[in-house]
C-alpha cells in the first residue's frame, strides 16, 4: 500500500530535550515536506526537499532541521524544543511529472501530535 | 505575492443540504488548484484538482470549477452526509511548484 509513515504519532516532552521524528515514503517519491498545523493559522511549511541530499526552508524553518539522506526517508529534528513548537505536524510526499515539475498532488503523513512542556 | 482565502468555518448543516465553501485566489498566472480533506484524526488527502481556467474537478460527489474571471475555485456538493465532516483546505500551486494553502474550513453535518 503507497503510504507516508511518521512516527511518533504523539510525543509529549520537555523545553530542550532533543527529539527526532521520522518520515518515510514507499512510492519513490521525489519530493518530500514537512508541514505544522496550528489552529487559526492552517498548515505552514516548514522545510523542503526536491531530492536527495537538497534541502531548502520553508516559511518557518527556525528551530527546526531535517536531512535527506535516502530518497525515502525524510526526518525532522528538533535540537531544543521550545513550547511554541507544540503542534500538530505533518510529513507529506509528491511525485514529479515527465515535463519535470510537481504535480501539487501531495500525499500526507497521519500526523504527529508534539506537545512541549 | 500568491494567496489563498477561504470562507471562515465551522459550517454546520443537516444531511442532504447544499454545499458551497468559498475560495479565492490571488496569483501570477494560472496556478493548479486543489481541494484537500482532512477526516478528523487524518493527514489531508487530495479531493479534487484542476489545472486550467474552465476545469471542472470532480470526486466523491464534490465539484469545483476554475473560474479565472473571478480567481474563484468554490467547492460544492448537492447533498451532504454526515461522513463528510471534515476540515476542508483549498490550495494552489505556485510556478515554483510550491503549495499555498488556505486556512481550512470546519464542516459539521448534522444527522
Amino acid at each position: 500500500e503507497a503510504q507516508v509513515t511518521q512516527n511518533p504519532r504523539y510525543l509529549i516532552t520537555v523545553t530542550g530535550k532533543k527529539l527526532t521524528v521520522t518520515c518515510s515514503q514507499n512510492m519513490n517519491h521525489e519530493y518530500m515536506s514537512w508541514y505544522r498545523q496550528d489552529p487559526g493559522l492552517g498548515l505552514r511549511q516548514i522545510y523542503y526537499s526536491m531530492n536527495v541530499e537538497v534541502t531548502d526552508k520553508g516559511d518557518v524553518p527556525e528551530g527546526y532541521k531535517v536531512s535527506r539522506k535516502e530518497k525515502r526517508n525524510f526526518p525532522l529534528i528538533l535540537e531544543s524544543p521550545s513550547p511554541n513548537q507544540t503542534s500538530l505536524y505533518f510529513c507529506a510526499s509528491s511525485i514529479r511529472t515527465s515535463g519535470g515539475t510537481y504535480t501539487g498532488e501531495l500525499f500526507f503523513g497521519e500526523g504527529s501530535r508534539l506537545t512541549v512542556l | 505575492g500568491n494567496s489563498v482565502t477561504q470562507m471562515e468555518g465551522p459550517v454546520t448543516l443537516s444531511e442532504e443540504a447544499f454545499l458551497t465553501i468559498n475560495c479565492t485566489y490571488t496569483a501570477t498566472g494560472y496556478p493548479s488548484l486543489f481541494w484537500y480533506v482532512q477526516y478528523p484524526g487524518e493527514g489531508l488527502q487530495l479531493l479534487l484538482k484542476a489545472t486550467k481556467a474552465d476545469d471542472k474537478g470532480s470526486n466523491k460527489g464534490f465539484e469545483a470549477t476554475y473560474r479565472k474571471e473571478t480567481t474563484s475555485f468554490h467547492l460544492e456538493k448537492g447533498s451532504v452526509q454526515v461522513s463528510d465532516s471534515a476540515v476542508y483546505f483549498c490550495a494552489l500551486r505556485r510556478r515554483d511548484d510550491k503549495i499555498i494553502f488556505g486556512k481550512g474550513t470546519r464542516l459539521h453535518i448534522l444527522p
